[in-house]
């Protein structure tokens, strides 16, 4: 079963809006990752948030973790252009499972 | 920092063949992982190692499917006989992970881009 599922699919907008995507999990984790994906290319990692954390930040990128509800949720500030990628959230304890992914698009 | 390396890029083959993908890690890092990517199924974790060995192999598809890693620097996913169903985005990524930790990034190459026709 999946561990990760994201929500939206796909996300269209303007350069200089925000971007919110969502993921939900299925079972206990010891941390949930974000990647992004270009196309064409692998995964990046993005950021990391433990379990016993509620909310991150790196630069542009806030992550928050709400272990209650199995969620999680990215929010990418000032959107450019370059961020036009896949989305993805992973977790998992030795092992991860990474979900199915949001398809940012950011129009210029 | 080299990254992982994945080679071929691309393959293209005929149905039947034997199909080889390789990979190197990150120098350094103890566990290696491979992914299958496709539109229908998303990304899929078909083995992990760490330190060389096999710790779960439950996500390879069937006894076509075998990996290897004879050394810490080098991974290989052997699919034979390959099959149409087969074609995908196989990824390797490799992680730095302590003994019971899981809290390390996982950083890939940028995957074989394979076609059984």
């Amino acid at each position: 079963s999946q561990q990760g599922e994201e929500d939206p699919q796909a996300l269209s907008i303007q350069e200089g809006e925000n971007a919110t995507m969502n993921c939900s999990y299925k079972t206990s984790i010891n941390n949930l990752q974000w990647y992004r994906q270009n196309s064409g290319r692998g995964l990046v990692h993005l950021i990391l948030i433990r379990s016993n954390e509620r909310e991150k930040h790196s630069g542009r990128l806030r992550v928050t973790l709400d272990t209650s509800k199995k969620s999680s949720s990215l929010l990418i500030t000032a959107s450019r252009a370059a961020d036009t990628a896949s989305y993805f959230c992973a977790s998992g304890t030795y092992k991860y499972i990474f979900g199915t992914g949001t398809r940012l698009k950011v129009l210029a | 920092d080299a990254g992982v390396i994945q080679s071929p890029r691309h393959e293209v083959t005929e149905m039947g063949q034997e199909v080889t993908l390789r990979c190197k890690p990150i120098s350094g890092h103890n566990s290696l992982f491979w992914y299958r990517q496709t539109m229908m199924r998303g990304l899929e974790l078909l083995i992990y190692f760490n330190n060389n060995v096999p710790i779960d192999d439950s996500g390879m598809p069937e006894d076509r499917f075998s990996a290897k890693m004879p050394n810490a620097s080098f991974s290989t996913l052997k699919i034979q006989p390959s099959e149409p169903r087969d074609s995908a985005v196989y990824f390797c990524a490799s992680s730095s992970r302590r003994r019971g930790s899981s809290n390390q990034p996982q950083h890939f190459g940028d995957g074989t881009r394979l076609s059984i026709l």
